[in-house]
């Protein structure tokens, strides 16, 4: 079975950093073609696309927080790492990891799998 | 960035009944490699979201063929031909041809 979990504080005060871990099983980051990204929902709002980073390291980020957003992976841990700095109440969101299996031209060129979500919240 | 714009916003529908929404694109969302990169995917209430069709048309395994999405460019279609109950939530489109991926504002389908 393919899962993925994100894990992390639920609550940060404006300004501090946000570090939220995506563990997976039943799946892995080494094929050629994954990636694995991070999306967020504003509550009762739509989807908004974070970044991926892919099998080689490569990695892609909204532009406009590309300053605030760092993705990292430990391929030997099954883990991905998602870093939001300067956090702002405007932060406030589920923030769902997904995986996307292998290049877009053979495959969905989507979240195959999605995690069920962490919910954090920016307030003082 | 590309802009997705879906309608309606909400759909009221009835159980055995057709729905259908659309989702339209700021740009063409043609690929170099001439794939088409729009997803739909749905969520139902306190559910993260689930992929439902890939690449304009192609439903993911396990999904019921009252799905089924069409259209080319700039316009998608997704059709449900006969609503049931467990299919009320929010569609979200999604294209992947262009970073950043974006999501279109999402139809809410309710009985």
């Amino acid at each position: 079975q393919s899962t993925l979990k994100e894990s992390g504080p639920t609550l940060v005060k404006p300004t501090q950093t946000l570090t939220l871990t995506c563990t997976f099983s039943g799946l892995s980051l080494s094929r050629t073609g994954v990636a694995v990204g991070w999306i967020r929902q504003p509550p009762g709002k739509a989807l908004e696309w974070l970044g991926m980073i892919y099998w080689d390291d490569n990695k892609h980020y909204r532009p406009s927080l590309e300053s605030r957003l760092t993705i990292t992976k430990d391929t030997s841990k099954n883990q991905v790492v998602l870093t939001v700095t300067n956090m702002d109440p405007v932060d406030t969101a589920t923030y769902y990891c997904g995986y996307r299996q292998g290049y877009c031209s053979s495959g969905t060129c989507s979240w195959d799998y999605l995690g069920q979500g962490s919910p954090v919240t920016v307030s003082s | 960035d590309i802009v997705l714009t879906q309608t309606p916003l909400s759909s009221p529908v009835t159980l055995g009944q057709p729905a259908s929404m659309s989702c339209k694109s700021s740009q063409n969302l043609v690929y170099t490699d001439g794939n088409t990169y729009l997803s739909w995917l749905h969520q139902r209430p306190g559910q993260p979201p689930r992929l439902l069709i890939y690449k304009i048309s192609n439903r993911v395994s396990g999904v019921p063929d009252r799905f089924s999405g069409s259209g080319a460019g700039t316009d998608f279609t997704l059709k449900i031909s006969r609503v049931e109950a467990e299919d009320v939530g929010v569609y979200y489109c999604m294209q992947s041809t262009q970073f950043p991926h974006t999501f279109g504002g999402g139809t809410k389908v309710e009985i």
